[in-house]
């Protein structure tokens, strides 16, 4: 059985740019968890889709949203990128209230 | 609100030797409770969970762990540590009532050296 996938693996952006990063789930899972873990930070909860809604958001800033599509995949965009956005975002999948299932995550520098 | 701690940046042990990373928490209600493995440029990887029951859970590659309500622990433990267990280890909750709006709280990570 196939896990999570993310895309892209790696990413560079600079200051003020806007970046989108993508999520597989695993199949037959319905909720898509975002989190983020910068250096010295920690792992944050970032969103939560559910059957194609936003049912959570963490403590950031507007300019992270996100979307999922009917295949139960998502994208996280950022907008006006910042220094502090430098971080590995994690996308996890499950169903329902189930185990969070990790993917491989995206490395996001912002110079 | 829901919070998890993790004591200890690191712990360093020896090949062959018990292990023990340690975790509490603090929920409103009753907690669902994760620990995760995360080895260097990867994602996390589910170990195990306890959701109610026995307080000893079994999960993968030889780890247990230890749920304690009056303690309010849920630590870490294989009776045999091996040099590939040396990884970051997150202890993560999520509060049964309120749901914590499914989200899960990460400790801070603890940095597991297993040594020859």
């Amino acid at each position: 059985e196939a896990g999570v996938t993310q895309s892209p693996t790696h990413l560079i952006k600079t200051r003020g740019q806007q970046v989108t990063l993508r999520c597989s789930p695993i199949s037959g899972h319905t909720s898509v968890y975002w989190y983020q873990q910068a250096l010295g930070l920690g792992l944050q909860f970032l969103l939560w889709y559910d059957e194609g809604e936003e049912r959570n958001r963490g403590n950031f800033p507007p300019r992270f949203s996100g979307r999922q599509f009917p295949n139960y995949s998502s994208e996280l965009n950022v907008n006006a990128l910042e220094l502090e956005d430098s971080a590995l975002y994690l996308c996890a999948s499950a169903i329902l209230e189930g185990t969070q299932y990790f993917g491989p995550g995206t490395r996001l520098l912002v110079l | 609100a829901q919070s998890v701690a993790q004591p200890e940046d690191q712990v360093n042990v020896a090949e062959g030797n018990p292990l023990t990373v340690k975790c509490t928490y603090s929920v409103s209600g009753n907690p669902y409770l994760f620990w995760y493995v995360q080895y260097p440029n990867r994602g996390l990887q589910f170990l195990l969970k306890y959701i109610t029951g026995d307080n000893l859970v079994k999960g993968s590659y030889g780890f247990e762990a230890e749920f304690n309500k009056s303690q309010t622990s849920f630590h870490l433990k294989k009776p045999s540590a091996l040099v590939s267990d040396s990884a970051l280890y997150f202890c993560a909750v999520r509060d049964r009532l309120t749901g914590g709006g499914n989200k899960l709280t990460f400790g801070t990570g603890t940095q597991l050296k297993v040594e020859l």
